[in-house]
């Protein structure tokens, strides 16, 4: 049973192109969280996906930020318009159930704005 | 709003001694909370997950306790060697299907 798979790694952006960023969950994990790590700074919440649903984004930015969690294919996380100070560290995890709510992480996806 | 605190934010303990990692958190209403152990440039990797109801739980030389109406958990790790050296995170979340409120961890050298 593969883990949580986040692609790409690595991702380097120009100010002003966009990001898209990949997240596989656990085989039969139904709930997806992003969170982001800024530079120095913990783990934030962003936004909790269930499949066709957004949950909770109450820790989206209002501006750029968007999420989706198909009914087929990964979770997606698109920021339109980078800018610097959205380089950070963005982590996706999955949890089987509502009641089973340990969450299982991603290795990240670094994102570098140039 | 749910604060969480961890102190001390770094500790440097030669190998075979004993850690101790402490975790506080404002709002004593939690469903469960969870440490994990994060590697240099790497994710997370789920260690112990306490539900509200327990006390503690153990895994290998890895043994934590929570006192929910005093709002502290306490990772133990016996035995200390190198390769524990690490970020230490520890989490709640509020409600079943809520999201993980994170403390700022504590950043673990062993020095062999």
């Amino acid at each position: 049973n593969a883990g949580v798979m986040q692609n790409p790694r690595h991702l380097v952006r120009r100010r002003g192109q966009e990001a898209r960023l990949r997240c596989s969950p656990m085989k039969g994990h139904s709930h997806v969280y992003w969170y982001r790590q800024l530079p120095e700074e913990g783990l934030k919440f962003m936004v909790y996906l269930q499949k066709e649903n957004i949950i909770d984004e109450s820790g989206m930015p209002k501006e750029r930020f968007s999420a989706e969690f198909p009914k087929e294919g990964p979770s997606i996380l698109r920021i339109q318009q980078v800018v610097r100070g959205d380089s950070a560290a963005y982590f996706c995890a999955s949890s089987p159930t509502l009641s089973n709510t340990e969450a299982f992480f991603g290795q990240g996806t670094r994102l570098t704005v140039v | 709003k749910q604060e969480v605190t961890q102190i001390p934010a770094a500790l440097s303990v030669p190998e075979g001694e004993n850690l101790v990692l402490n975790c506080s958190f404002t709002d004593s209403a939690i469903y469960n909370l969870q440490w994990f152990r994060q590697d240099p440039g790497k994710g997370l990797t789920s260690l112990l997950l306490i539900q509200s109801s327990q006390r503690e739980q153990t895994s290998g030389r890895l043994n934590a306790s929570l006192d929910k109406s005093s709002g502290r958990s306490t990772l133990y790790i016996a035995a200390s060697q190198p390769g524990d050296s690490a970020t230490y995170l520890c989490a709640v979340t509020k409600a079943a299907g809520n999201k993980l409120t994170f403390g700022g961890g504590t950043r673990v050298l062993v020095k062999p």
